[in-house]
């Protein structure tokens, strides 16, 4: 049975502060690894990751993907209350393109 | 508008009752999904369909009968309602390799 554990499940930082977040995975056919934030509502993309060892960025949020030890991080920097979020993280498979989902981080930003 | 939409937004039901959720996208997708979210399991996939008139099971399908006669829409059923599938519901398509994009949701309450 496919497997995604996301750590830890819930944050509480100040804004400005850094905050890494943890996806690892056991999971046959694997394809590619996606990043969703959700606010109350549907969750939006924000990153999918094929390549080990690649960095993707997008503006403060940046993510990377380790095939070999198989996990991701998400890192997002200089964090501001918008941050506040339920974030996913997902693994894509080969042939039937399912995602299976973490249980989510909650990142809470005070101000 | 092109997109993928979901109705009803919220549903209230009684145990017993048959109840059919509406989704419905645009872009002539291949793949749609249908994902339940309950607090602390993250999204599970219920049912999905990889063109018109095939559709598999997911993870948790029991209790859900599902239909694709045609490309833009994918019903979810629950044919006779019961309260543990009080949850929210989330359709989602995509074009096989590549990012799901998600309905905004269905809120259903089972009494």
């Amino acid at each position: 049975e496919d497997k995604v554990v996301q750590s830890p499940l819930s944050l509480v930082v100040h804004e400005g502060d850094t905050v890494t977040l943890n996806c690892s995975y056991e999971v046959t056919n694997f394809r590619s690894l996606l990043w969703y934030k959700q606010e109350k509502k549907a969750p939006t993309f924000l990153f999918m990751l094929t390549s080990s060892g690649i960095e993707k960025k997008s503006g403060r949020l940046s993510s990377i993907l380790d095939k070999k030890e198989l996990f991701s991080i998400l890192n997002i920097t200089a964090t501001q209350t918008g941050d506040s979020a339920v974030y996913l993280c997902a693994s894509l498979t080969r042939g039937d393109y399912k995602l299976s989902f973490g249980a989510g981080t909650t990142v809470t930003v005070r101000a | 508008d092109a997109g993928i939409t979901q109705s009803p937004r919220y549903k209230i039901t009684e145990t017993g009752r048959q109840v059919t959720l509406m989704c419905h996208q645009t872009w002539s997708h291949s793949y749609m999904f249908w994902y339940r979210q309950d607090l602390g399991h993250g999204l599970r996939l219920i049912y999905y369909s990889a063109a018109a008139d095939i559709t598999d099971k997911g993870e948790v399908p029991d209790g859900y009968v599902v239909s694709r006669s045609k490309t833009e829409n994918f019903p979810l059923t629950l044919e006779s309602a019961t309260r543990s599938q009080t949850s929210v519901y989330f359709c989602a398509s995509s074009e096989g390799d590549i990012r799901h994009t998600f309905g905004s949701g269905t809120r259903l309450t089972v009494v």
